[in-house]
């Protein structure tokens, strides 16, 4: 059962213009949400975090909306350049069962900018 | 600065071979975690170490072991390797301080096994 879905596998947007990446999670213990940037050939590179007790979160062009009642947070991306192209990984740590800070991640979102 | 370094980079074996892969954290990063991609898949947890002990399990296979040494680095042992094991291996490493700790991902090994 994905706990963190990302449901759209693509996005495509013109430099400059905002990207907009959505995830949703199921479990409701999450407590903590993060964004991570993957390309190829590296490893997955932090992006942005909030924590539940929290709305907004902004650093730079990037701010992270949370949710919480709609179990709903989104990443905007303003504006898009070309560098940005790349998978984005939602996480979220939290919930039953052991560590707080171990990650569930969605499935990622290939974002691509075209200049 | 200092970053998760992983070797191998690339690995490859036959069927019921052994591999080892071993992570190296961010220096003063007492947590290590392994994941694992599979093609097309989302990264999953595979296991965790804080402070030289397991501090939470996932979906590894009992023909899979990890530790972390005192240096703390880690190592994740796997034998008997099958066709489905082919995958990505990320290490990522954290402090493990109160409230939230994003994790600090290496390049990974890539698996693949013949």
């Amino acid at each position: 059962d994905q706990q963190v879905k990302q449901n759209s596998p693509s996005l495509s947007v013109q430099e400059g213009r905002i990207s907009i990446l959505n995830c949703d999670y199921t479990n409701s213990m999450f407590d903590y949400f993060l964004w991570y940037k993957k390309y190829p050939a590296e490893g997955p590179t932090f992006l942005i975090s909030i924590s539940s007790i929290k709305d907004k979160n902004e650093d730079g062009r990037f701010t992270v909306f949370l949710n919480k009642s709609a179990k709903h947070l989104s990443l905007h991306i303003v504006p898009s350049q070309p560098g940005d192209s790349a998978v984005y990984f939602c996480a979220a740590s939290g919930g039953s069962g052991g560590s707080n800070y171990k990650l569930t991640f969605g499935k990622g979102t290939l974002l691509t900018v075209n200049p | 600065a200092a970053g998760v370094i992983q070797s191998p980079r690339h690995l490859i074996k036959e069927k019921r071979e052994t591999a080892t892969l071993k992570c190296y954290p961010i220096p003063r990063h007492d947590t290590v975690y392994w994941y694992q991609q599979g093609p097309g898949q989302d990264p999953q947890f595979l296991i965790s170490f804080y402070e030289k002990m397991q501090s939470d399990k996932g979906s590894i296979p009992d023909r899979f072991s990890a530790q972390q040494f005192s240096d703390y680095h880690s190592e994740l042992n796997m034998s008997s390797l099958e066709l489905g094991d082919s995958a990505l291996y990320f290490c990522a490493s954290s402090i493990m301080t109160g409230g939230g700790s994003p994790l600090h991902f290496g390049n990974g090994t890539r698996l693949t096994v013949t």
